[in-house]
């Protein structure tokens, strides 16, 4: 079956450190892949996309298809970036299948 | 302001008791979507909608009903409600195939006693 794996589940790091968010994907073919982040009482909204090969709030996403990955990295973890992080990969039909998410906490 | 409304944003409810779940865009989108988020399992998808009349299932579609009679409309129906639909529920729409970027609604936290 097509999936989007995120291994863990809760993510703590201490303000200033690196972060990586792990997501591996098992699809075939030239993936559409996005970051998708959850802030605290407030709705899903997209971070980032791998097309555009952009940087939202200083996190980045490369697309590696040899481990067909996705991590999502930031150099810096902020306080503010505590929230839960989704990949999601699109498929050719339009349907849009996320992986089970990654709570992070940043601490102080 | 360009939005996804979903209504009710609370709802407690019985087995059985016929339920449906709006859902609204005003950005004039094609493709809308339901997903359903429960601890562990992330989002699943539930029915999509690529545009009015055409609807299809995603992931988990037993036990509810879509329709899109109207291009801002995309209603969820649970016909027979049960305690294994309790859940948050979320509504998405993006503008089309080409522009994928999904926009989300508030949620829906549904109880089924």
């Amino acid at each position: 079956a097509q999936r989007v794996t995120q291994p863990e589940k809760l993510l703590s790091v201490f303000k200033g450190a690196p972060v990586e968010l792990k997501c591996n994907y098992s699809y075939s073919g030239s993936p559409e892949l996005f970051w998708y982040v959850q802030y605290s009482r407030q709705r899903l909204q997209l971070l980032l996309r791998h097309i555009s090969r952009e940087s939202i709030k200083g996190f980045t996403a490369d697309l590696n298809k040899g481990e067909t990955s996705f991590h999502l990295k930031k150099p810096f973890a902020q306080e503010e970036d505590s929230a839960m992080y989704y990949c999601a990969h699109l498929n050719a039909g339009n349907m849009l299948t996320f992986g089970g998410g990654t709570r992070l906490m940043v601490k102080p | 302001e360009a939005q996804v409304t979903q209504n009710p944003r609370y709802l407690i409810t019985v087995t059985g008791k016929k339920l449906t779940v709006t859902c609204s865009q005003n950005m004039n989108h094609e493709y809308m979507s339901w997903y359903r988020q429960d601890p562990g399992l992330g989002l699943r998808q539930i029915y999509y909608s690529m545009n009015v009349e055409v609807t299809d299932k995603g992931d988990v579609p037993e036990g509810y009903k879509v329709s899109r009679k109207e291009k801002r409309n995309f209603p969820l129906i649970l016909e027979s409600p049960s305690p294994n639909q309790t859940s948050l529920y979320f509504c998405a729409s993006s503008f089309s195939l080409l522009r994928p970027q999904q926009y989300f609604g508030p949620g829906t936290r549904l109880t089924v006693t």
